[in-house]
């Protein structure tokens, strides 16, 4: 069965950096697309950023442009977010989700990790 | 960016209740709208993608309609288990975007 699996989460000073993971195992990793989305404490969902199946690809939200950075190891079946020059509101829970097509090709999220907690401290 | 509107924010229903949440886009997307169910302390579980076609292993008491600017999730008969919050997403364009959430509680 699919499987998503984040670390890397924390506590962290302002203006620090982390790298979250995501290991994914149940299903072929390297032809899927894979997202990251975030949700900051008793609030909505926000998507972050996409990395296409081989990594040629990458989309970010504006609010982390810049700031962030998808990567991914199909030889280890991982997904990657470094996060730099973190902010309070950069607090959030951090879902790893994978990207299936529809009917017509376009892609959606079809499953979700259990989230991976930063906390951004001033 | 496109916004997406849902409507209401939250609603009290009852176990067997007929549920309906509305889901608007600022600009037409087609059919790439997505709707999730979020308990709380837990991740986002997929039920509906295309706007109308049920996530495999989804409950059929679970239906998604519209295209274009305007959709709707029905719950046809409210079980114990589908309190929770439910998002809208549209997935036609970068950057992907969430309704704010409609909370379903007990009444």
């Amino acid at each position: 069965q699919v499987q998503l699996v984040e670390s890397g989460g924390g506590v962290v000073q302002s203006g620090r950096s982390l790298r979250l993971s995501c290991a994914a195992s149940g299903f072929t990793f390297r032809s899927y697309g894979m997202h990251w989305v975030r949700q900051a404490p008793g609030k909505g969902l926000e998507w972050v950023a996409v990395i296409w199946y081989d990594g040629s690809n990458k989309n970010y939200a504006d609010s982390v442009k810049g700031r962030f950075t998808i990567s991914r190891d199909n030889s280890k079946n991982t997904l990657y977010l470094q996060v730099n020059s973190l902010r309070a509101e950069d607090t959030a829970v951090y879902y790893c989700a994978r990207g299936a097509p529809d009917v017509s090709g376009r892609y959606y999220f079809d499953y979700w990790g259990q989230g991976t907690l930063v906390s951004v401290s001033s | 960016d496109i916004q997406m509107t849902q409507s209401p924010s939250s609603l009290s229903a009852s176990v067997g209740d007929r549920v309906t949440i509305t889901c608007r886009a600022s600009q037409g997307i087609a059919k790439y709208l997505a709707w999730f169910q979020q308990k709380p302390g837990k991740a986002p579980k997929s039920l509906i993608y295309a706007a109308s076609s049920l996530q495999s292993g989804v409950p059929s008491r679970f239906s998604g309609g519209g295209s274009g600017t305007d959709f709707t999730l029905t719950i046809s008969s409210l079980q114990p288990e589908d309190f929770a919050t439910y998002y809208c997403q549209q997935y036609n364009s970068y950057p992907w975007t969430f309704g704010q959430g409609t909370k379903v509680d007990m009444k």
